[in-house]
């Protein structure tokens, strides 16, 4: 059975800083792994989603990183805003029904 | 439309009642999740639609739960004799296949069942 964990659990930084999120998965016999952002009383909105056969995306800000035969995968925020308060999470697709598993998320905090 | 909607955005029903859900996703999406969130644990994958093939019903967490696909398109999630612990988010996601593509996902339907 495929786990996601994400770690840390939360994280405050301030104003301008880059940081990196990590998130590790069991089982490396994946899909896809896709890097969502959820705000409270929202939905999930992707912001990047990285093949099994590619080793990083980058949109703007953000860069993921996969390393498939260990299990992990990374998004680094540069220059970080309020305004990338959110809750991260990351999930990989794989299985029979190629469904997502989902990790926990990491709740960032950006201090003006 | 734009992106996945979902009906009604919130639902309060009582206990034992039958409560219904509705996914309308990105039109062309021939690939339809649901998942559901509850406080303080992840998400939970529940039950995908892929075109016409006989959907994938692993996540279903019990024969209470069961949903349809009509016509390819518009989804309902069904949950007979609601129980508490069934409150939660139940969220609709769309792509365009089942793997390689961008998953979308609706702002999600808040159940609270008293």
């Amino acid at each position: 059975k495929q786990e996601v964990t994400q770690i840390p659990a939360a994280l405050s930084v301030p104003e301008g800083e880059n940081l990196v999120l990590n998130c590790s998965f069991t089982d490396s016999a994946i899909y896809n792994l896709q890097w969502f952002r959820q705000d409270p009383g929202k939905g999930l909105t992707s912001l990047l989603l990285i093949q099994s056969s590619q080793r990083e995306q980058t949109s703007g800000r953000l860069n993921a990183s996969l390393d498939k035969s260990s299990g992990r995968s990374t998004l680094y925020i540069a220059a970080s805003q309020p305004g990338d308060s959110a809750t991260y999470l990351c999930a990989v697709s794989s299985g029979s029904a190629r469904q997502l598993t989902f990790g926990s998320g990491t709740q960032l905090t950006v201090l003006p | 439309g734009a992106g996945v909607s979902q009906s009604p955005s919130n639902k309060v029903t009582e206990k034992g009642k039958d409560v219904e859900l509705r996914c309308d996703p990105i039109s062309g999406h021939t690939a339809l999740y649901w998942y559901r969130q509850s406080l303080g644990q992840g998400l939970e994958f529940l039950i995908y639609f892929q075109g016409n093939s006989a959907p994938d019903k692993s996540g279903l967490p019990s024969d209470r739960f069961s949903a349809e696909r009509t016509g390819g398109s518009v989804s309902t999630l069904t949950i007979q004799r609601t129980q508490q612990e069934d409150s939660a988010v139940y969220l609709c996601a769309s792509s365009k296949a089942i793997s390689g593509n961008t998953i979308y996902f609706g702002e999600g339907s808040w159940l609270t069942v008293v």
